[in-house]
């Protein structure tokens, strides 16, 4: 499986947008790039996925660098609810079920 | 929010005993897995199914079993209990297989084995 790689803490005000970026740069032509977060004492939750093109949806945007090496998870206007752990995870077309997640990103929003 | 749940939220038992923990969703949804959650080791995949008695093993399924008779139901059992499976268990269930899927993940449940 391509690996990821993440920054192991951010930090963030409310109200700021903040941008998540993730690494990787073994990525093959027909890798998905997915982004889940976890709250606190919960199940992890479905952010956001793409595979070339930049995505948008209510919860953030994907911004997907052209050379797809990168990825960049975009929370517009951080709430305390969304301090979170937030994972980048690849998925590949005929590949393996599973969901990799990996140490992932711990979000701290500051009130 | 997806309509899955899971029972029961927290268990006690003892090493030795065999413990069933239930997976149950309204959504209809083909995919359903099982997941475990330990400190230091994120999420890892136990046993996962793609239709109603369709299932495959993930990475960590040694000690594990699963059933599904139901498409709404998705039944991890582990045959005797030891301390090693003391864990969060989170079950999910998807429309859609890899890689365009997204998974919507229950609350989880606390297993403690003595």
């Amino acid at each position: 499986d391509a690996k990821t790689t993440q920054p192991n803490s951010m930090e963030s005000n409310e109200e700021e947008p903040v941008h998540l970026p993730c690494n990787h740069s073994t990525i093959s032509g027909t890798d998905y790039i997915h982004w889940y977060r976890q709250l606190p004492s919960q199940g992890p939750e479905y952010v956001i996925h793409g595979l070339t093109s930049n995505v948008n949806n209510r919860m953030a945007s994907l911004a997907i660098a052209e050379d797809r090496k990168s990825s960049t998870l975009i929370l517009h206007r951080a709430t305390l609810r969304d301090a979170a752990v937030y994972y980048c995870i690849l998925l590949t077309q005929g590949g393996s079920e599973k969901l990799v997640f990996g140490k992932g990103t711990k979000l701290t929003v500051n009130p | 929010d997806a309509g899955i749940t899971q029972s029961p939220r927290h268990k006690v038992t003892e090493t030795g005993t065999p413990v069933t923990l239930r997976c149950h969703q309204t959504e209809n949804h083909r995919y359903m897995y099982w997941y475990r959650q330990d400190p230091g080791h994120g999420l890892r995949l136990i046993h996962y199914s793609y239709g109603v008695k369709d299932t495959d093993k993930g990475e960590v399924s040694d000690g594990y079993s699963v059933s599904r008779s139901k498409t709404e139901d998705f039944l991890l059992t582990l045959e005797s209990a030891t301390s090693s499976q003391t864990s969060v268990y989170f079950c999910a269930i998807s429309s859609q297989g890899a890689p365009t899927n997204e998974q919507f993940f229950g609350p989880g449940t606390r297993l403690t084995v003595l």
